[in-house]
């Protein structure tokens, strides 16, 4: 089936920067983009989603931003911190019954 | 609450042995679902349920049975474990309609030698 994917597997980046994390992704029908994180040695934990019919939606200091022209889904962190380092994962829902999630890049935060 | 527990957290097995994963949730969570995670890689759904009674095969069910008796737990059964088995697996649960918004259990790493 289609999947989504991850452009970067890593991202470096300096403590107080903003993060810019970006997902592609191959199937139109999809209804809900969501931005998962993974701790070292955890179960994934929702961050955010966002509605195949809107563009943006804001969280506490993250957003993220969907282009369906394009098929790119991206995830924002403002004044990323240390606690931020983490895998993140992009997934799309289909059918409303199932999750297909991406490869994920690997978010590091240096102080 | 606990939210989604999985037991146990470490498992060798050899070849050819089966087992049973558990999992159970205790937010009163109609969904519930099976990933495994190999290295590099994302999730891939292994089988999930709407409901008790109601399962259904994910990406990569081969080799894997499920059933969903109560709406607590969702056991993932190994038939006959093969080393190409050797993944982390975690479970999930959601609230009806709430599927992108899952809660994931701390995963179970499973070794198959």
């Amino acid at each position: 089936g289609e999947s989504v994917g991850l452009h970067l597997p890593t991202l470096s980046v300096q403590e107080g920067d903003n993060s810019i994390i970006n997902c592609a992704y191959s199937n139109s029908a999809s209804d809900y983009f969501i931005w998962y994180k993974q701790e070292s040695g955890k179960g994934p934990q929702f961050i955010i989603d966002i509605r195949s019919n809107m563009d943006k939606r804001q969280g506490q200091r993250v957003t993220v931003l969907l282009n369906k022209t394009v098929k790119h889904l991206s995830l924002q962190i403002a004044a990323t911190q240390p606690g931020d380092s983490a895998v993140y994962f992009c997934a799309e829902s289909i059918t409303g019954t199932a999750l297909i999630f991406g490869k994920g890049t690997t978010l590091s935060v240096s102080s | 609450n606990a939210g989604v527990t999985q037991t146990p957290k470490f498992q060798v097995l050899k070849t050819g042995q089966s087992m049973t994963l558990q999992c159970a949730q205790d937010m009163n969570h109609e969904y519930m679902s099976w990933y495994r995670q190999d290295p590099g890689m994302g999730l891939r759904l292994i089988h999930y349920s709407v409901g008790a009674g109601i399962t259904d095969q994910g990406e990569v069910p081969n080799g894997y049975n499920v059933s969903r008796s109560t709406t607590e737990d969702f056991p993932l059964r190994l038939l006959s474990a093969a080393p190409s088995q050797t993944s982390v697996y975690f479970c999930a649960s959601s609230r009806p309609g709430r599927v992108d918004e899952q809660y994931f259990g701390p995963g179970t790493r499973l070794t198959v030698t």
